[in-house]
């Protein structure tokens, strides 16, 4: 199985800050690789699909990049709707695994 | 608009099985995958398996093989995931979802709790 890694686990932030979070992938997944948001209580909401395309109705705020073992998630400004748990997934093969995920707080 | 919605929270004895049942809407049930994962309290998300409504096969990750089935009654667009032989370790809350490798639409999670 293809291990996920992000990092950091956790990162206090303020409303306007960049923020970027890393994924690694155990093995080169070329770009099979989708960001998801999770708020306390909620399911999963997709963000970033193959790597650096944003999905229908993110705020464009959100980005991907990346290609092979490393990706990044960056917030360009972050907003107060924004603090929330982010999980990198790789869609290259199967089993489909996730990262540990990453929780935004507020600082 | 897309929706998926999941039948309600579960309590269940060790060595029980649970039926978990995801109703779609706003879209052609049978030409999306459904996906289940699940995500015990606090902890990340662990994808189960797949199954393709259309014909009804499935794939499941090896963890579960032999504990999990999953069906669908296309009449109703409705898919189910069902666990048998249950552990404490399997208390979490259980997700179905749209897709084969991205997941664009999620159910709003079932909470599933094994306890004597």
């Amino acid at each position: 199985d293809i291990q996920m890694t992000q990092s950091p686990s956790s990162l206090s932030a303020s409303v306007g800050d960049r923020v970027t979070i890393t994924c690694r992938a155990s093995q080169s997944i070329s770009t099979y690789l989708n960001w998801y948001q999770q708020k306390p209580g909620k399911a999963p909401n997709l963000l970033i699909y193959a790597a650096s395309n944003l999905q229908s109705g993110v705020p464009s705020r959100f980005s991907g990049s990346g290609s092979g073992t490393d990706f990044t998630l960056t917030i360009s400004s972050l907003q107060p709707e924004d603090f929330a748990t982010y999980y990198c997934q790789q869609s290259y093969s199967s089993p489909w695994t996730f990262g540990q995920g990453t929780k935004v707080e507020i600082k | 608009q897309v929706q998926l919605v999941q039948s309600g929270a579960e309590v269940k004895k060790p060595g029980a099985s649970v039926k978990v049942s995801c109703k779609a809407s706003g879209y052609t049930f049978i030409s999306y995958d459904i996906i289940w994962v699940r995500q015990a309290t606090g902890q990340g998300l662990e994808w189960m398996g797949w199954m393709n409504p259309n014909s009804g096969n499935t794939g499941f990750a090896q963890k579960f093989q032999g504990r999990v089935t999953m069906t669908r009654n296309t009449s109703i667009s409705t898919a189910y995931m069902e666990l048998s032989s249950l552990r404490s370790e399997d208390t979490a809350v259980y997700y179905c979802a749209r897709g084969s490798r991205t997941f664009d639409s999620w159910g709003q999670g079932t909470l599933v709790t094994v306890s004597s």
